[in-house]
């Protein structure tokens, strides 16, 4: 089945470490995004991707930091800069940026906490 | 003013009854609208698009008024397994394209 696969699922952070939330997806989409969700809220844009070897900053960009290497996958990396992650992380994928009337496909999500 | 706004709710309400959710966006470049379900802690899924003529599957109707730049959500004969968050998702022809949530609206539907 094509689908879209985050992991982990629950990760923890130390106070200045960085940590890596992994994305991938089957689905041969362009384009793909990563959104922070914070309790009681809607999604917000950290990053996204249009095309492999390219990236923008979302909304709110400080502290994380991605690449797109591979068309099947995009990583975020949360660093020591970014003073409140906690938080649930959603990652999606649409077949082409730009496209009206275009769904994003979810993946499940990762919840990350500070210790 | 935040670009995408939704009554946060809580609705609670008893099975069977009807229930509307309404959104209204300030950016009036959109294109694209769309509602979305979120259950506690999963990730959202598209519930449905929304047309200019208004749309209709099975329960659900969605209306759009672009003069008032708000669309709403009906739930007619609602069910317990309608439980869930809703969010109202906006996206411009600029920009990328760029999809923009609103906080989302809790619904409980009670036996």
């Amino acid at each position: 089945d094509g689908g879209i696969t985050q992991s982990p699922k629950y990760l923890f952070r130390k106070e200045g470490q960085n940590v890596t939330l992994s994305c991938e997806q089957n689905l041969n989409h362009d384009a793909m995004y990563w959104y922070r969700q914070d309790p009681g809220q809607g999604l917000r844009l950290i990053y996204y991707s249009q095309i492999v070897n390219d990236f923008q900053k979302g909304d709110i960009a400080e502290g994380y930091s991605v690449s797109r290497e591979k068309k099947e996958s995009f990583p975020l990396t949360v660093t020591s800069a970014q003073k409140n992650p906690t938080a649930f992380y959603l990652c999606a994928s649409s077949i082409r940026a730009g496209v009206t009337n275009e769904k994003l496909f979810f993946g499940s999500g990762t919840q990350l906490s500070v210790l | 003013r935040k670009e995408v706004e939704q009554d946060p709710g809580p609705f609670n309400v008893p099975e069977g009854a009807t229930v509307a959710f309404n959104c209204t966006y300030s950016n009036s470049a959109s294109q694209s609208f769309f509602w979305y379900r979120q259950d506690c802690r999963k990730e959202p899924k598209l519930l449905m698009s929304v047309y200019s003529s208004g749309n209709e599957d099975g329960r659900f109707t969605a209306q759009l008024n672009r003069a008032s730049q708000y669309i709403s959500l009906l739930i007619r004969d609602s069910k317990l397994s309608d439980s869930a968050t809703y969010l109202c998702v906006v996206k411009a022809n600029t920009n990328a394209g760029k999809s923009t949530f609103g906080d989302g609206t809790t619904l409980t539907v009670k036996p």
